[in-house]
């Protein structure tokens, strides 16, 4: 079956304990991207990655890394959380032919982030 | 910049009620255009999508005219079931590396 994995779907941390949300998909893709999404203000995008060992910045990087070490992993980690951080986000991905522009995005499931 | 605005929810509607959810949006040059639905718990899914002007998307009773010429893309369907409540984003893209998303609109409907 086609689709993206997220891992954990929750979590609970505090201010300060580095974290790493993992992203995998299954079909292919080049493009990868990451997005929280907030009340009120939609998904943001915060890093994407349209091949392995090419990744940019998306609207709200500050206090994100990325890494695409392999075509099918695309990890978010978070230095330092901070509370501000707190947010339900994404994981994405596409072909690159198509891309962002085909519509033709796949999400993952979602993680829950709680940084106390 | 490009963006995208959708009406506010959350809209309550009564099971088979005639549903609308305005967007227009802001963009240079030609973008593609879509809407996504997020069902409760989960990941968004492409509900449908148009890639140029009087293109119109259409997808599980769903459908949404590309206007230029009034920057829009309202998604409207004839008589909505409960299974339809979720959160529904109107989105534009007009690269190989970017989609930029609406707010969103929480739709309930009622039995």
């Amino acid at each position: 079956e086609a689709q993206v994995t997220q891992n954990p779907r929750y979590l609970i941390t505090v201010t300060g304990k580095k974290l790493t949300v993992t992203c995998s998909q299954n079909m292919n893709h080049e493009y990868m991207s990451w997005y929280r999404q907030d009340p009120g203000l939609g998904l943001r995008q915060i890093y994407y990655s349209m091949n392995v060992e090419v990744t940019d910045k998306g609207d709200v990087p500050e206090g994100y890394k990325v890494s695409r070490k392999e075509k099918r992993n695309f990890p978010l980690i978070l230095e330092s959380p901070s509370p501000n951080q707190t947010s339900l986000y994404f994981c994405a991905s596409s072909r690159l032919a198509g891309g962002p522009a085909a519509g033709e995005q796949f999400f993952g499931p979602g993680t829950r982030l709680t940084v106390l | 910049g490009d963006s995208v605005t959708q009406m506010e929810g959350p809209v309550t509607l009564s099971e088979e009620a005639f549903l609308t959810i305005n967007c227009t949006y802001t963009a240079t040059g030609y973008p593609s255009l879509f809407w996504y639905v997020q069902y409760p718990g989960e990941g968004l899914q492409l509900l449908l999508k148009a890639t140029k002007a009087d293109d119109k998307g259409s997808n599980k009773g769903f459908e949404a005219t590309y206007r230029k010429e009034t920057t829009s893309f309202h998604l409207e369907k004839g008589s909505v079931q409960v299974s339809d409540s979720a959160v529904y984003f109107c989105a534009l893209s007009s690269s190989a590396s970017k989609i930029i998303f609406g707010s969103g609109t929480r739709l309930s409907i009622r039995p």
